[in-house]
């Protein structure tokens, strides 16, 4: 089975400008997790969509914002970037049933100059 | 409010030694932890949850809802179990939180 493949690999921006970052799930999975890995903070949750819903959000501002498409692909945008949002951005997806396991990509690093 | 802590960044045991990554979490309903693995240059995977009462490369955690703690232990570690370790848990909100990660370092 294909896993979640997430694009770009990296992605380099200037103070200001957007990002768009995209994930796929696995086939089947309706449930898509965006989670920031900052060094040194671990992995701190920013958004949750199942079935194209925002479910939950983390403590993240309203410039970070996503979707979920109709095929369940996700995409992470943020808005007006900062040097602080540098990090890897991991997407995860999982069944919608509860306590189902995620099963992450390889992320997408964002560099913001 | 979810919050899980890991209070080592660190752990570093020699080659068929004990092992226990700590894991507390604070959560006042009924939570659902998992333990989830990421060795070098792989992307993070599930290791094991509680609800599944498993054994996982010779790993088990045990919720003490008394202590909130589900540490991982393994009797006897070897070389490849060398990687990130992050205690998660998830409660009804669907939400999943991770700890801040303890590096496991197994020598030879």
């Amino acid at each position: 089975e294909a896993g979640v493949t997430q694009s770009p690999t990296h992605l380099i921006k200037t103070r200001g400008q957007q990002a768009t970052l995209r994930c796929s799930p696995i086939s089947g999975h309706t449930s898509v997790y965006w989670y920031q890995q900052a060094l040194g903070l671990g992995l701190q949750f920013l958004l949750w969509y199942d079935e194209g819903e925002e479910r939950n959000r983390g403590n993240f501002p309203p410039r970070f914002s996503g979707r979920q498409f109709p095929n369940y692909s996700s995409e992470l945008n943020v808005n007006a970037l900062e040097l602080e949002d540098s990090a890897l951005y991991l997407c995860a997806s999982s069944l919608e049933d509860s306590f189902s396991p995620l099963h992450f990509g390889n992320g997408t690093r964002l560099t913001v100059t | 409010a979810q919050r899980v802590t890991q209070p080592e960044k660190l752990l570093s045991v020699f080659k068929g030694a004990p092992v226990e990554l700590k894991c507390n979490y604070s959560y006042s309903g009924s939570p659902e932890l998992f333990w989830y693995v990421q060795y070098s240059r792989q992307r993070l995977q599930l290791l094991l949850r509680h609800i599944s009462r498993e054994s996982i490369k010779g790993f088990t955690a045990d919720l003490n809802k008394g202590e909130t703690s589900f540490h991982l232990k393994k009797p006897f570690a070897q070389e490849e179990d060398s990687a990130m370790y992050y205690c998660a848990l998830q409660g009804n909100t669907g939400k999943l939180i991770f700890g801040q990660g303890t590096t496991l370092q197994v020598k030879p």
